[in-house]
């Protein structure tokens, strides 16, 4: 089986710091990993993905991670923080051929002026 | 092209009742997933439709049944609702290889269960 582990359920970060969501999977075969946010009463949107090739991902809205084999991880960065980015994010991983994601339980991202 | 699209957005059921929740499919995709996150959860996965067939189930009992239709839309029922129910329901679609290429979630139904 395979699961993500989210430490830390808020997060706060000040305005233009950097914002570091840490993502920390368990996979026997090589993983599948994806970071989505959700926003206030909307459903989850795909920020980035790793499958193969390259392991630091860009996303949207300035997000990247990194993924990083020998420490089982998949960071989340942004180097400046923005007010829009107050939300909640969340870890998955996931498998070729396998029809479901295991998300991590999430971080709460809040944003201070 | 048109997203995912849930309804109802809310719902309030009573302990004991049974509930259908929908979901319209992404145009191009032919699989439909469901998952409920409960509050301050990540989502779980509930269970998986592909070519009108379930295609992987997670842990959840067998009163949580699906269908998919020809059109790839899907339905989610719950029946005898227990209070634990209580929780946001996402559906996602993707084509047959999801897992590499992404899901597409929709906004969900928000079902309270009383």
């Amino acid at each position: 089986a395979q699961s993500v582990t989210q430490l830390g359920s808020h997060v706060s970060v000040s305005e233009g710091a950097l914002v570091l969501l840490r993502c920390n999977y368990s996979s026997s075969v090589p993983p599948y990993l994806f970071w989505y946010v959700q926003y206030p009463n909307q459903g989850l949107q795909l920020l980035l993905k790793y499958t193969t090739g390259a392991t630091l991902v860009k996303g949207i809205n300035g997000f990247e991670a990194e993924f990083k084999k020998s420490e089982t991880s998949f960071h989340l960065t942004k180097p400046s923080a923005h007010m829009s980015d107050a939300a909640e994010y969340f870890c998955a991983v996931t498998a070729p051929r396998n029809n479901r994601l295991a998300f991590g339980k999430g971080n709460q991202v809040v944003v201070i002026p | 092209e048109t997203g995912v699209t849930q309804s109802p957005t809310h719902l309030i059921k009573t302990r004991g009742q049974q509930v259908t929740l929908r979901c319209s499919s992404q145009s191009g995709h032919n699989t439909v997933s469901w998952y409920q996150q409960a509050l301050g959860q990540g989502p779980q996965f509930i269970f998986q439709y592909y070519r009108e067939e379930e295609n992987g189930r997670g842990n959840f009992p067998p009163r949580f049944s699906g269908l998919q239709f020809p059109n790839y839309s899907s339905e989610l029922n719950v029946n005898a609702l227990e209070l634990d129910d209580s929780a946001l329901y996402l559906c996602a679609s993707s084509n047959r290889t999801g897992e590499f290429y992404g899901y597409t979630f929709g906004s969900g139904t928000r079902l309270t269960v009383v």
